[in-house]
Parts: structure tokens; C-alpha cells; sequence
């Protein structure tokens, strides 16, 4: 079946830092992937999604890239703010799935002064 | 636009009571879906309807009932609460069921069954 692996959290980082979370997934076919950020207190929000390989999707300086050949998603973005602590779900929709989504356990980002 | 609207945010059930976690949009989606959230294992898809009047199971059925009988509304409802149900729930939308559209997800309802 579907699965998505995540890495384990929390991340810890200094305003400023690089940040990378690492995804990977298990499907058939060509699954589209997302990222959804979680806020404290609120719902899931989409952060970025790609739908084929070598897509890349970006927004609010996140980016990642969908790599078939080694079934990853990783999110990264150069320079984090406080403002960026929140926990980020790596999803996957299967290939005639329709919009349902498989999500890994979600990372814990802490951005600290 | 409300968005997608959840009650109760909070309720504390004891074991076998029933209750209906309620899920309102406003957007006119053809697409609705109820997901739990438990730690350790991210998000998972209870039931979803493509639209008024047609439901389907997801990953995590048992134990929960939907129905779909106007757009705006997808009540999910526990018959028999158990305490392996405590969780936190939560409601999203699309426009249509394929996957290009956006999932808008509701704020959530923090579920505890004693």
C-alpha cells in the first residue's frame, strides 16, 4: 500500500538556518505530493504540492522537488523565521485516487531567536 | 467566506455515548473528507463524499457514520463511543474530488472518550 516516511522531530533551529525535513514515500504509479503546514491551534494548510517528476513546488520560500528515482519530497527552505514554527505533514494522492491523501506523522519545526 | 466551519471544538465523551462531530463549508465544494489525527501517526481518512448524497470509506471506518444530504454539510457521527476513538478530527473540502484541487481543512474538534 501507500506510506509516506518522515523525520522524526522536533527540529530545533536559529533564526537564519537552513532547514531541511526529509519525506519518502512508498506508492504505485506516479502519486502527486504535498507538504501541509499545521499552526498551532488550527487545521492543515497547503504549503506546496508537485504532480509529476522533477516537478518542483515552492511557496513562502519553501521548496521542494518530487525525485522518482529516489521516492523523495524533502522540504527546505534557505533562511527560517520564528514565524515558521509549525509541524509539516509530508501527503501523497495515489495515481486514480482521487484527492485522498496519504500523510506521514509530521515534523515538528521550533525556530528560535 | 467562513471557510470550513468545525463544532465542537472540545467534547469529552464517556464510553458508548453517542454523539455528531458537525463540518459546514461555505464554498459550494463538491468534495468532503473527515481525517483523525493521532500522535505518532499523522493524519488518517475516516469517510468522503464527492458529493450530496454519495459517501465512501476511507483508510478507518469502523466505528463511524457519515452522510451527505446537502453541499454544505458532512456530519460525522459516533454511534458507540470507545476510547480508542479519542482523537483529534479533522474536516476538509475541495472543489471537485480530483487531486489537482486544494483541500481546505477545518480548525479541528479535540475528541476524549473516557
Amino acid at each position: 500500500g501507500n506510506s509516506v516516511t518522515q523525520m522524526e522531530g522536533p527540529v530545533t533551529l536559529s533564526e537564519e538556518a537552513f532547514l531541511t525535513i526529509n519525506c519518502t514515500y512508498t506508492a504505485t504509479g506516479y502519486p502527486s505530493l504535498f507538504w501541509y503546514v499545521q499552526y498551532p491551534g488550527e487545521g492543515l494548510q497547503l504549503l506546496l504540492k508537485a504532480t509529476k517528476a522533477d516537478d518542483k513546488g515552492s511557496n513562502k520560500g519553501f521548496e521542494a522537488t518530487y525525485r522518482k528515482e529516489t521516492t523523495s519530497f524533502h522540504l527546505e527552505k534557505g533562511s527560517v523565521q520564528v514565524s515558521d514554527s509549525a509541524v509539516y505533514f509530508c501527503a501523497l494522492a495515489r495515481t486514480g485516487g482521487g484527492n485522498k491523501l496519504t500523510f506521514g506523522t509530521g515534523t515538528q519545526l521550533k525556530v528560535e531567536l | 467566506n467562513a471557510g470550513v466551519t468545525q463544532t465542537p471544538k472540545f467534547q469529552v465523551l464517556k464510553t458508548g455515548q453517542s454523539m455528531t462531530l458537525q463540518c459546514a463549508q461555505d464554498m459550494n465544494h463538491e468534495y468532503m473528507s473527515w481525517y483523525r489525527q493521532d500522535p505518532g501517526m499523522g493524519l488518517r481518512l475516516i469517510h468522503y463524499s464527492v458529493g450530496a448524497g454519495i459517501t465512501d470509506q476511507g483508510e478507518v471506518p469502523n466505528g463511524y457514520n457519515v452522510s451527505r444530504s446537502t453541499t454544505e454539510d458532512f456530519p460525522l457521527r459516533l454511534l458507540s463511543a470507545a476510547p480508542s476513538q479519542t482523537s483529534v478530527y479533522f474536516c476538509a473540502s475541495s472543489r471537485t474530488g480530483t487531486v489537482d484541487n486544494e483541500q481546505f481543512f477545518g480548525p479541528g474538534t479535540r475528541l476524549t472518550v473516557l
